[in-house]
């Protein structure tokens, strides 16, 4: 069975610093790796994908994130954070279906931005 | 382009009443998925569909929850009867057919928070 952990619950970042969210997964061959943005009350806003490829992936908002397969992470970056950017972040496996298309996603437990002045 | 839409926003019920979630996908996407996301539990995947026909549900609690797909733009998820247990954030998120645009990646609707008392 697949999983997903992200070890930090919640992170405190001051506006302008780096940040880095952390996520490691379990599965049995290359999955697709997701990470997602959910504001409160709102639904999840894709930030970038991973399928196959360069390792280094770009998303929206000046996010990043890296494919490590040795590690099985594929951690998020920023190198500058915004206030806007405090929300929830997830990040998600699915798997590849044969033929392509879309599988159903396993998603960690979130890690809470918190953006300090 | 609409996004996915999502009926009603709020609900609010009594136990041991009926409860109908509505979603309609993202206009030419093949692909319909449920997920539901409490504190306790994350974001779970309840259900999914391609091509209006049901192809994972063993994420569905038990008999009291059921989903179906009449159609390619209409999708419904009803719990009968409710417990307070099954108060959470249901979301619905559709994705393309392989080989089209956007091909593997789930765009959500802004979810359904349910409370059942």
């Amino acid at each position: 069975a697949q999983s997903v952990t992200q070890p930090d619950i919640h992170i405190t970042v001051s506006e302008g610093a780096s940040l880095e969210l952390r996520c490691n997964y379990s599965y049995g061959a290359t999955p697709y790796l997701f990470w997602y943005v959910q504001s409160p009350g709102q639904g999840l806003q894709l930030l970038l994908k991973y399928f196959s490829g360069d390792t280094l992936v770009q998303g929206i908002k000046g996010f990043e994130a890296e494919f490590k397969r040795s590690q099985s992470s594929f951690n998020l970056r920023k190198p500058s954070v915004h206030w806007s950017d405090a929300a929830e972040y997830f990040c998600a496996v699915g798997a590849r279906p044969t033929g392509g298309g879309a599988d159903g996603l396993t998603f960690g437990k979130g890690t809470h931005l918190i953006i300090q002045p | 382009d609409a996004g996915v839409i999502q009926s009603p926003r709020h609900e609010v019920t009594e136990m041991g009443q009926e409860v109908t979630l509505r979603c309609k996908p993202i206009s030419g996407h093949d692909y319909l998925f449920w997920y539901r996301q409490t504190m306790m539990r994350g974001l779970e995947l309840l259900i999914y569909f391609n091509n209006n026909v049901p192809i994972d549900d063993s994420g569905m609690p038990e008999d009291r929850f059921s989903a179906k797909m009449p159609n390619a733009s209409f999708s419904t998820l009803k719990i009968q009867p409710s417990e307070p247990r099954d108060s959470a954030v249901y979301f619905c998120a559709s994705s393309p057919n392989a080989g089209t645009s956007g091909s593997g990646v789930q765009y959500f609707g802004p979810g359904t928070r349910l409370t059942v008392t």
